[in-house]
């Protein structure tokens, strides 16, 4: 059973498009992440929602915008997409005050 | 100053080795210490976790946390080359919000 999935795994797109990533956990976590690790591998958080509610919102362009339709699920779409954007995005979810689980990543290429 | 500093590497051992793998961090606050351990393309997955100073052990990892020098470490010994992998240090100063600081990361190759 996957505990936290994403898709799509690969995504290769043009600038200027507008995509989204989707996540969903099955592990009846309430806080959910989404991390950005860049092609040196630095991983740094971007957002959390927690019931639905957000919390985190780090200093990243306002083109990326998160969305919690329900506690099992967080989206991130991004406007205007640019070279940089370029990474592996990876989504995580935690109970309570416990671990956070990944998921597999989310490839994205900007052409 | 970054607020975590970790050698990037790569690191490459022979098989059976001792490694280890080392951060330095400047902010007091953090309160929570963890390794977590990515294998290529996949997601991160924690491997050890402690709040406190000293030695906290598992199997073969041995996480240590020196608050006062603001240094973290984990030991692996008798490494295996499925140990190979990237070796991200991460920290927590909110519990509450669950918001991670990791490290840049160290690979790690243990070579049969």
């Amino acid at each position: 059973d996957t505990a936290v999935s994403q898709t799509p795994k690969y995504l290769v797109t043009q600038m200027g498009n507008d995509k989204s990533i989707k996540c969903e956990q099955n592990l009846g976590h309430d806080t959910m992440y989404w991390y950005k690790q860049d092609s040196k591998k630095f991983l740094k958080i971007m957002f959390s929602y927690n019931n639905k509610e957000l919390i985190i919102n780090e200093t990243v362009p306002n083109r990326f915008s998160p969305k919690s339709p329900d506690k099992a699920h967080l989206n991130l779409h991004i406007n205007s997409l640019e070279l940089g954007d370029s990474a592996v995005y990876f989504c995580a979810s935690r109970h309570e005050m416990r671990e956070q689980y990944f998921g597999p990543g989310t490839r994205l290429t900007v052409t | 100053q970054k607020e975590v500093e970790q050698d990037p590497g790569p690191l490459s051992v022979p098989e059976g080795a001792i490694v280890s793998l080392n951060c330095t961090y400047s902010n007091s606050a953090f309160q929570y210490f963890m390794w977590y351990r990515q294998y290529s393309r996949k997601g991160p997955e924690l491997l050890m976790y402690t709040y406190s100073s000293g030695n906290k052990e598992d199997g073969r990892f041995t996480a240590q946390v020196d608050k006062s020098s603001k240094y973290i470490s984990l030991f692996i010994r008798d490494s295996q080359p499925s140990d190979s992998a990237t070796y991200l240090c991460a920290f927590e100063r909110d519990s509450n919000t669950g918001k991670l600081i990791f490290g840049q990361g160290t690979t790690l190759q243990v070579k049969p």
